[in-house]
């Protein structure tokens, strides 16, 4: 069965300072990747995905993520966090033919001034 | 940019009684799903709908609840008779096609509390 792993709960970064998120998934076939971002009380925002051809996707609000298969991770990074970047963020895996993404655990991310 | 979009945001109602959330997705889109989130914990897969019946659906999604495509428009997940346990934000989301190489994309949720 897919699975989906994000290593830390909660991570905080000063603003201004760069941040990388960790995600592992447990797939035999190829994945389709997605992240997604949630401010409280608020729904789930895409904020990018990876689907095929180069590994290095970007996303909105300056999001980057690197599906590496080898390892079978695709990080989350921005070079600079703001303030409003504080919120949960979800990883997410999907397989060809699916009917349900599989979510990671989340991470919150928490910016001290 | 076209949303999805679910009512009510929030809604309270008392153990034992029937719900009714409602979604409207994005008007393109075939495939129609429902996920849930209860309080900190993570998103999980509840059921996913095309062509007039479900196609999957999850080990939670029992015979408390039922989904209908009322209309052309609407998607509705219904909760026979909630229990406390049942109190969680619930997300719609439609896709164009199948997952897979498509984007889900989400409503903003419509949270639950039963009492």
């Amino acid at each position: 069965a897919q699975s989906v792993t994000q290593p830390d709960i909660h991570i905080t970064v000063s603003e201004g300072a760069s941040l990388e998120l960790r995600c592992n998934y447990s797939y035999g076939a190829t994945p389709y990747l997605f992240w997604y971002v949630q401010s409280p009380g608020q729904g789930l925002q895409l904020l990018l995905k990876y689907f095929s051809g180069d590994t290095l996707v970007q996303g909105i609000k300056g999001f980057e993520a690197e599906f590496k298969r080898s390892q079978s991770s695709f990080n989350l990074r921005k070079p600079s966090v703001h303030w409003s970047d504080a919120a949960e963020y979800f990883c997410a895996v999907a397989t060809q033919g699916a009917q349900k993404l599989v979510f990671g655990q989340g991470t919150r991310l928490t910016i001290n001034p | 940019e076209p949303e999805v979009t679910q009512t009510p945001s929030h809604q309270v109602t008392q153990m034992g009684q029937e719900v009714i959330l409602r979604c409207v997705p994005i008007s393109n889109h075939l495939y129609f799903y429902w996920y849930r989130q209860i309080l900190g914990q993570k998103v999980e897969f509840l059921v996913s709908f095309y062509n007039n019946e479900i196609s999957e659906k999850s080990e939670i999604f029992d015979d408390q609840f039922s989904v209908e495509r009322p209309d052309g428009s609407n998607f509705t997940l219904k909760i026979r008779s909630t229990k406390l346990e049942d109190s969680a934000m619930y997300f719609c989301a439609s896709s164009e096609r199948e997952l897979g190489g498509n984007t889900i994309y989400f409503g903003e949720g419509s949270w639950l509390t039963v009492v």
